[in-house]
């Protein structure tokens, strides 16, 4: 089992501010993808990065795949109540299996 | 192009019945995964399927639940004799997979009620 530790567990923010989310192994990953799930809903993709050192945006999202493939941020500026929700990464791995993260659940008070 | 479809959304259910959970993946993707959740928590992969066979099956308990993604129709998950431990909300995503690029599109779950 190739394991994602995600840190911290719990933000809680106002709005405005800015936040970075960390999403940690010790394995290597050909992909990695991030998710966002509000209540009572699926997760839904927000962006796929393969390539080490990798960079996306996202309007006000950032995210980032480290050199070495094995671990990665998300960076939002200036998060928005509409950013509250639980943020979930997962590394595409050994036997075509999503390996997911525990989970940051980020709530922005307006 | 339609997504992930999951029926029904919500199922109730008595201890000792069974529950069935339908999963339709997106059109032209043969690789569906299950995944359980509980509230204010991450995913717990159950069990990998491709159309007839079943690739991984090592996070689904070895009783009462079974899972199939036959040649026609949707993937389903079944959870037979059911306990209130079973309560939760129960995902599948469906994937196409690439030898460089994967990604996994999530359906909207069905949250399962066990009394």
């Amino acid at each position: 089992t190739q394991l994602l530790e995600q840190s911290p567990q719990f933000l809680s923010i106002q709005e405005g501010e800015n936040l970075t989310v960390y999403c940690n192994s010790s394995s290597v990953f050909s992909s990695l993808q991030w998710y966002r799930q509000e209540p009572g809903e699926g997760p839904v993709l927000l962006v796929t990065v393969v390539t080490g050192g990798e960079v996306k945006k996202l309007k006000r999202l950032t995210f980032q795949f480290g050199d070495a493939r094995k671990d990665s941020s998300l960076h939002i500026t200036a998060a928005q109540p509409g950013d509250t929700g639980l943020y979930l990464c997962a590394g595409f791995g050994t036997g075509n299996q999503f390996y997911f993260g525990t989970g940051t659940s980020l709530t922005v008070i307006p | 192009n339609a997504g992930v479809m999951q029926n029904p959304r919500h199922l109730v259910r008595r201890r000792g019945q069974e529950a069935r959970l339908r999963c339709s993946p997106m059109k032209g993707h043969s690789h569906v995964y299950w995944y359980r959740q509980l509230p204010e928590e991450g995913l717990k992969f159950m069990v990998y399927l491709q159309k007839e066979n079943i690739i991984d099956e090592s996070g689904m308990p070895k009783e009462r639940f079974s899972a199939e993604f036959p040649k026609e129709g949707p993937s389903i998950l079944r959870i037979q004799q059911v306990v209130r431990g079973d309560s939760a909300a129960y995902f599948c995503a469906s994937s196409v997979l690439s030898s460089s690029y994967n990604e996994q599109f999530f359906g909207p779950g069905t949250r399962l009620t066990v009394l």
